[in-house]
């Protein structure tokens, strides 16, 4: 079983503040993503990466950074967190060439 | 510019009777599609997927419909069970260069299904 693990399921942060969601995979998968969630609005991508220390823009990555030193550890970046990026943060890997991604529990973050 | 669409953000059904969630797309370019399901404060779960070359797949209660000509994909439940109840992701497949893909997501539909 693929199994994708997020460092924390609820945080609370206040605007302005450095915020750092840790994910890790253990199914030594090549690409790892991250995504948004939001009502109405369904999964954004973010960020993914298909190798080590690569990464790509998705669609909303306006705010963000992320840093992939290892390949089972992909870290998303909220430089100064702002009250839009309230939102539940999920991360996702996959197979290099595989179509399906094995998504994490999530993290829901409120920002203050 | 909306490539997924799901036009039902809710429905409710019977239990032991057929859910139908439907799900359109405008870019040809995706190669497979798939559906996840999500309950509240989880992530979700790979349900079932289809290649863009085929226009059914089946799994167990599951079965996914592709029409190309329509740009159209409708996932069946048969028979609906309470434990169903979740919302529905319909998601695109979009090959990004190399070995990545890049999944393109609906707007998600809650399916309630009534005891």
């Amino acid at each position: 079983d693929v199994k994708v693990t997020q460092s924390s399921r609820y945080l609370v942060k206040r605007t302005g503040e450095k915020v750092f969601l840790e994910c890790v995979q253990d199914m030594d998968h090549e690409n790892m993503f991250w995504y948004r969630q939001d009502p109405g609005l369904g999964l954004r991508l973010i960020y993914f990466s298909y190798d080590v220390k690569m990464k790509e823009k998705g669609d909303i990555p306006e705010g963000y950074s992320v840093s992939r030193e290892k390949k089972e550890r992909f870290s998303l970046i909220l430089e100064s967190a702002s009250t839009n990026q309230t939102s539940m943060y999920l991360c996702a890997s996959g197979l290099a060439g595989g179509e399906t991604q094995y998504f994490g529990p999530g993290t829901r973050l409120l920002v203050l | 510019d909306q490539q997924v669409k799901q036009n039902s953000p809710s429905l409710s059904v019977q239990e032991g009777r057929i859910s139908i969630l439907n799900c359109d797309y405008t870019n040809s370019m995706f190669d497979y599609f798939l559906w996840y399901k999500k309950y509240p404060a989880e992530g979700p779960t790979f349900l079932i997927s289809i290649s863009s070359i085929k226009d059914k797949n089946e799994d167990g209660r599951f079965t996914v419909f592709l029409n190309k000509s329509a740009k159209h994909l409708s996932l069946h439940i048969v028979p609906s069970q309470p434990g169903d109840s979740a919302v529905y992701f319909c998601a695109a497949s979009l090959p990004y260069g190399g070995a990545t893909n890049k999944l393109i997501f609906g707007t998600g539909t809650l399916l309630a299904v009534q005891p």
